[in-house]
């Protein structure tokens, strides 16, 4: 049980570049979702899904899409990279919608704008 | 919406030293409250929760806290902690089908 995967687990872009960060999970877990950890602000909420085919903004929607058309995937993409973006970002799934079961967290991909 | 107060954002103790860290949310109702511990360079893993009964919550590692709704509070307690403690430990309130965290409390523990 390989639990909650991200790939890469580092990347480096140039402003403006694109790229998709990669989650997947075998729980058949219905809720995932995208954090990003900024020192001294916590891990903030970027988008999540209650299930295939239904993704919504949280807190910091802004400059990042995602898209759920599996149970299994949910890539998170940067269309237009900026230095603003640089992080650590977290994937996380849980089995039943909305977050009264615990969380499993992914082990995250660091990510660099130059 | 839901928010999260962490008031400690820097603690260090020296091991055997008791431990408690604030942790306030915003409004009250039906609160489902998490703590969270990341050791330094891994990801974030539960350490208790709090979704309704007995107030006093016991999770692992010898950990505990106290929901006091009158306080809008959910601190974490250890009464004596290790070195191998130390990591940033994060307060999570559910907010409808969110899970919003606070900022973290960085806690080193020194031999």
């Amino acid at each position: 049980n390989a639990g909650v995967t991200q790939t890469p687990k580092f990347q480096v872009l140039k402003t403006g570049q694109s790229m998709t960060l990669q989650c997947a999970q075998d729980m058949n877990h219905e809720y995932m979702s995208w954090y990003r950890q900024d020192p001294g602000m916590g891990l903030r909420l970027i988008h999540y899904s209650v299930g295939a085919g239904i993704t919504d903004q949280g807190e910091v929607p802004n400059g990042y899409n995602v898209s759920r058309s599996t149970t299994e995937d949910f890539p998170l993409r940067l269309l237009s990279a900026a230095p603003s973006q640089t992080s650590v970002y977290f994937c996380a799934s849980s089995p039943l919608l909305g977050s009264n079961q615990p969380q499993h967290f992914g082990d995250g991909t660091r990510l660099s704008i130059l | 919406a839901q928010s999260v107060s962490q008031h400690n954002h820097h603690v260090i103790l020296s091991e055997a030293a008791s431990l408690e860290l604030g942790c306030n949310y915003s409004y009250g109702g039906t609160v489902n409250l998490f703590w969270y511990v990341q050791y330094p360079g891994q990801h974030l893993q539960l350490l208790l929760k709090y979704f309704s009964g007995d107030p006093l919550v016991k999770g692992i590692k010898g950990f505990e806290a106290e929901f006091i709704k009158s306080k809008f509070s959910f601190n974490l307690r250890k009464p004596s902690v290790q070195w191998s403690d130390t990591a940033e430990y994060f307060c999570a309130v559910k907010d409808t089908d969110k899970l919003i965290f606070g900022t973290g409390t960085r806690l080193q523990v020194f031999p």
